[in-house]
């Protein structure tokens, strides 16, 4: 079955550095995901499609502050110089034949 | 400039029946597969619904098969998603959202969303 799996929280200072990370489960660790972040009472965002081999493409006005790595079934999303507004939830997606599956969210928060 | 515009959300009986609708602009519409995505209230993200650029390939979340139906007008840039039979567990924002383009799965771009409440 496939399933991503995302810690509840995270949290980091103002300024710094932060990693999320998503993980693929048992027998998916080739998949590619997208991340998605999604502010306070908006719609979601797209940041990024992030492929095995930890090549990434953002999407359109996405800050270089924002990559992407992956590890086995393991795929990060890095946020560096962190800014308030990126106190947000992040998301992370994938998809198979007929369903598209997210995990259940990382709440990031800024401190 | 891609925008996704829901409307139609409300407030319904369980059991009763909604129609909402998404209008796209700023992109090729007919190109594009699309979705619908739901968040319950303080939940997370999920996927109910896709169909691709022609209507060709649609596929339903096992939680709303049967019960759901989703369509699109090409000519009209619009997405819809028809709720019948619904349930107060079916009370989520919803949201449509484009896939990235021919042989792609993810999703690049999002509309702000329409709730959806279902109550007696």
């Amino acid at each position: 079955q496939l399933v991503l799996t995302q810690s509840p929280s995270a949290s980091a200072s103002l300024g710094a550095s932060v990693k999320l990370t998503c993980t693929l489960s048992s027998g998916h660790s080739s998949y590619a995901i997208a991340w998605h972040q999604q502010q306070p009472e908006k719609g979601p965002r797209y940041l990024m499609k992030l492929n095995s081999d930890g090549s990434h493409s953002k999407g359109d006005g996405i800050p270089d502050r924002f990559s992407g790595s992956s590890s086995g079934a393991e795929r990060y999303l890095t946020i560096s110089s962190l800014q308030s507004e990126d106190e947000a939830d992040y998301y992370c997606q994938t998809w198979g034949t007929g369903l598209w599956v997210f995990g259940g969210g990382t709440k990031l928060t800024v401190l | 400039e891609v925008q996704l515009v829901e409307s139609g959300g409300g407030l319904v009986k369980p059991g009763g029946s909604l129609r909402l609708s998404c209008a796209a602009s700023g992109f090729t519409f007919s190109s594009y597969s699309m979705n619908w995505v739901r968040q319950a209230p303080g939940k997370g993200l999920e996927w109910v619904s896709s169909i691709s650029s022609s209507s060709s390939y649609i596929y339903y979340a096992d939680s709303v098969k049967g019960r759901f139906t989703i369509s699109r007008d090409n000519a009209k840039n619009s997405l819809y998603l028809q709720m019948n039979s619904l349930r107060a567990e079916d009370t989520a924002v919803y949201y449509c959202a484009r896939v990235h383009g021919s042989g792609s799965y993810w999703f690049d771009y999002w509309g702000q969303g329409t709730l959806v409440t279902v109550s007696s």
